[in-house]
Parts: structure tokens; sequence; C-alpha cells
């Protein structure tokens, strides 16, 4: 069965990188799309961006570009996302998301568990 | 860009319908997806264009769009069908996913 696994809990202080893991089994890793979506304590959901794992292109929410990086390391099947300048209202629960289409129109179809970065002096 | 608008919250007594609605203009040409975030978990896919619901969830959810309001219905509705729901759209201009501010839905 598809599977995406998350690396676990983050505490970083402002100005501080973080890199989320999201590891992938039960399919074709380099088949489908990664995205990153992220959700702020008691707020919605907010795309960040994709990741071709096949090619390795990314790209960006227009407020992500450059402080967000998404790669992948193919030979594990894992997606990763790395944030740079990490600011307090960075707070949140990263979580990746897989890539399907339905009738030709994507879709996420399996979400990893989530990760819970905290930013705090 | 697009924008997506979602009443704050729902309350439906057990057995009642719920419906949960999603504004946009012209939102009726688009292909909305539905996810159920239950409290302290990822999102889940509940319902992409109705019938096509994914594998596992209930008859119960139905979807439908038209014009500039999309409505996910809930029948029956049950106390562990309580979540906050997400309405998504995907804009090809710039070819990315909107979220709906998401819905309550309090039973």
């Amino acid at each position: 069965q598809v599977q995406l696994v998350q690396s676990g809990t983050e505490v970083k202080k402002p100005g501080a990188s973080v890199k989320v893991s999201c590891k992938t089994s039960g399919y074709t890793f380099s088949s489908s799309d990664i995205n990153w979506v992220r959700q702020a304590p008691g707020q919605g959901l907010e795309w960040m961006g994709w990741m071709n794992p096949y090619s390795g292109t990314s790209g960006y929410a227009q407020k992500f570009r450059g402080r967000v990086t998404m790669t992948r390391d193919t030979s594990i099947s894992t997606a990763y996302m790395e944030m740079s300048s990490l600011r307090s209202d960075d707070t949140a629960v990263y979580f990746c998301a897989r890539v399907a289409y339905d009738s030709g129109e994507p879709l996420f179809d399996y979400w990893g568990q989530g990760t819970r970065d905290t930013v705090s002096s | 860009s697009y924008v997506l608008t979602q009443a704050p919250s729902v309350s439906v007594a057990p057995g009642e319908t719920a419906r949960i609605t999603c504004g946009g203009d012209k939102i009726g040409n688009k292909r909305v997806v539905w996810y159920q975030q239950k409290t302290g978990q990822a999102p889940l896919l509940v319902m992409s264009e109705d019938p096509d619901r994914p594998s596992g969830i209930p008859e119960r959810f139905s979807g439908s769009n038209s014009g500039n309001m999309a409505t996910l219905t809930i029948s029956r509705v049950e106390a562990g069908d309580e979540a906050d729901f997400y309405c998504q759209i995907w804009e090809t201009t710039s070819d990315h996913p909107v979220f709906g501010g998401g819905t309550k839905l309090t039973v």
C-alpha cells in the first residue's frame, strides 16, 4: 500500500534552517510529483510547491521562492523540503502529498502524517 | 489568484444531512476536490467529482458543483464524521492548487 512517512518534530530558532523528509513506499517514486503543504496552528492549508522525482525539477509558491528548496533521493524514494531563514510565523505542520490524476486533473491522493516545526527563540 | 470561500462552521445532529459549500467564480467549470481532516491527522481525500469517491469512502458522501457553488453533502451524519473539510481546485493558469479556508463540521 502507498505510504508517505515523514520525519519527526523539529524545534528551531529564528534564522535557522529545517529539512523535512518524506519517505515513500508502495509505488514507483519517480512516477508521481510530490507537493508540500503547510498548516499553521488553527489555520487552513497553504500550498508551498512541487517537486518532480523523475527529473528533480521543482516549483514554488511565490511566497516561498528563495527560501524553500525541494529535492529528492531516488535511491531511497525520499523527498525533502528545506526552508531557510526561519521565522516564528513559519511554525506549522508541514505535509508532503502525492499527486494523482483524476480525469486529467491533479489531486492529492496520499498524504504524509505531517511534521511539526516550531520556531522559537 | 482564484479564491475559494467556505463557511467557517456547520453544525448538524447525528442522522441529519450536512451540506458544506465552497464558493468561487464560475466554480462549476472546474473540478472540485474535497478533503476531510480530523484533529491531529493529515487531510484525507474524500471526494473528487461525484460519483468518484476514493476507495473506502462511504456512499453517504456525495458532491455537486454548478454555477458559483460546489457542495459536499454528507447524509446520515455520524459522530465520526466530525472534522474540518477543505475544498480545492487546480488553478490552470498558474498550475498550482488553491484551497478553501476550511469548514469545521460539528456533529
